[in-house]
């Protein structure tokens, strides 16, 4: 299958700062992106789709201003937790899919973000 | 609103045993179903997909048929092995959701040799 990377695999920053997460698809072009959260033994929750060149569509409880993504070319997503604090911290993974809705995501390997 | 209910874990078996995880949706419209595992490590991976009721997805030995009347995508395989130990995730995707996938929360399965 397609492989989708993440970096950092994991990140410990202080509390108020940000923090960049990368997500790239290496071996096809992915016109969606999608960035999920996982919380220990917990479920993976849909936090915003994003389509290449466009806004990211964030799902309902999810604040836009401190979860910022850009998904600027068809390889690259990026995830910017901004003024990060210790709730914040969690297993952030996104995954790619390519052109036709019916193509498969691939995941990524997720991120552990830990915000002391 | 679309969701996913699956079995607790841990589960943990013998090598050689049966394995049952099972797995109920809630969805309004017409979903694809899947199972995704989740290696020590490593990123989700499908295992296994049906798109449509009756259908049967099989991978690697595991097999799950997708139950309209029950609305069940249960995991099943017949003798399991070490190298099965995971996390599994049952999922659904609506297209009417942009396809969207929602996950269940995740079984974690242990074998011991």
């Amino acid at each position: 299958g397609a492989v989708v990377s993440q970096h950092p695999s994991w990140v410990i920053c202080k509390s108020g700062t940000s923090v960049k997460i990368e997500c790239r698809s290496l071996d096809f072009q992915a016109t969606t992106m999608f960035w999920y959260r996982q919380f220990p033994k917990q479920s993976l929750m849909l936090m915003a789709t994003s389509n290449e060149g466009s806004k990211a569509t964030y799902e309902q409880g999810v604040e836009k201003d401190k979860f910022l993504i850009n998904h600027a070319s068809l390889t690259l997503s990026t995830l910017t937790v901004t003024s990060a604090h210790p709730e914040d911290s969690s297993f952030y993974i996104c995954s790619a899919r390519g052109q036709g809705a019916n193509n498969e995501q691939f995941f990524g390997p997720g991120t552990r973000l830990t915000v002391l | 609103g679309d969701s996913v209910t699956q079995m607790e874990g841990p589960v943990t078996l013998s090598e050689e045993a049966f394995l049952t995880i099972n797995c109920t949706y809630t969805a309004t419209g017409y979903p694809s179903l899947f199972w995704y595992v989740q290696y020590p490590g490593e990123g989700l991976q499908l295992l296994l997909k049906a798109t449509k009721a009756d259908d049967k997805g099989s991978n690697k030995g595991f097999e799950a048929t997708y139950r309209k009347e029950t609305t069940s995508f249960h995991l099943e395989k017949g003798s399991v092995q070490v190298s099965d130990s995971a996390v599994y995730f049952c999922a659904l995707s609506v297209v009417s959701s942009a396809s969207k996938i929602i996950f269940g929360s995740g079984t974690r399965l242990s074998i011991r040799p």
